[in-house]
């Protein structure tokens, strides 16, 4: 099985402030590594596919890059509504495997 | 704009069966390449990925969950649903549905419903 692990666990930032989040997979999962926004009481909403494609609407200040087994996400200006918990999300499919990361909290410093 | 609604009980008594229905609006869940699927998310926090069902109708399953879900649907009423039999306090989770997005070997969910709490207790 392809585990999967994300750090920081929880970080502490500052409007304006540059934030890296990285995520690591066990084996190579090519580049099937997603990135999710999920605010307190809601719903994951996808941020990032294919490691570094934003979804459609998404703000330009988040990115995503890496293959293998190494990625990281990054916000580049933190604004006051990207405090959330943020996972990364692998699929494989031999054996069927979708399993998301721990996530990583970002709160204010 | 495609939209999903989870709905059912909100308690459940340990050994009984959980039952969840999500009501798609805006996209037909038997057209296109996609998997509609249950997400849920245990009080740590961690979501867990429980099963899908293709829009060709075949459902498969987290091999950890997968001797007791059944997922199925009713295309007429555009509707998926999910049964999780002999539950535990283990099973007190926020469930989701959620579309998969299918894509060169890539699967990622978007849109999500807005979830639903389901609290296993007697």
């Amino acid at each position: 099985d392809i585990h999967m692990t994300q750090s920081p666990s929880s970080l502490s930032a500052s409007v304006g402030d540059r934030v890296t989040i990285t995520c690591q997979a066990s084996q190579g999962i090519s580049r099937n590594l997603n990135w999710y926004q999920q605010k307190t009481g809601k719903a994951p909403k996808l941020l990032i596919y294919d490691a570094s494609t934003l979804d459609t609407g998404v703000a330009s200040r988040f990115s995503g890059s890496g293959s293998g087994t190494d990625f990281t996400f990054t916000i580049s200006n933190l604004q006051p509504e990207d405090f959330a918990t943020y996972y990364c999300q692998h699929y494989g499919n031999l054996p069927l495997r979708i399993t998301f990361g721990p996530g990583t909290k970002v709160d204010v410093k | 704009q495609v939209q999903l609604q989870e709905s059912g009980p909100g308690l459940v008594k340990p050994s009984q069966t959980l039952s969840l229905i999500c009501t798609v609006s805006g996209a037909s869940i038997d057209r296109g390449n996609y998997y509609w699927s249950w997400i849920r998310q245990s009080a740590g926090k961690e979501l867990e990925w429980i099963g899908r069902i293709y829009t060709s109708g075949t459902a498969s399953y987290n091999p950890s969950l997968k001797s007791r879900v059944t997922i199925s649907r009713d295309t007429s009423r555009n509707q998926f649903s999910l049964e999780l039999n002999s539950v535990t306090a283990a099973d007190t989770a926020i469930y989701f549905c959620a579309r998969g997005v299918v894509w060169l070997g890539n699967i990622w969910f978007d849109p999500w419903g807005q979830g639903t709490l389901v609290t296993v207790t007697s």
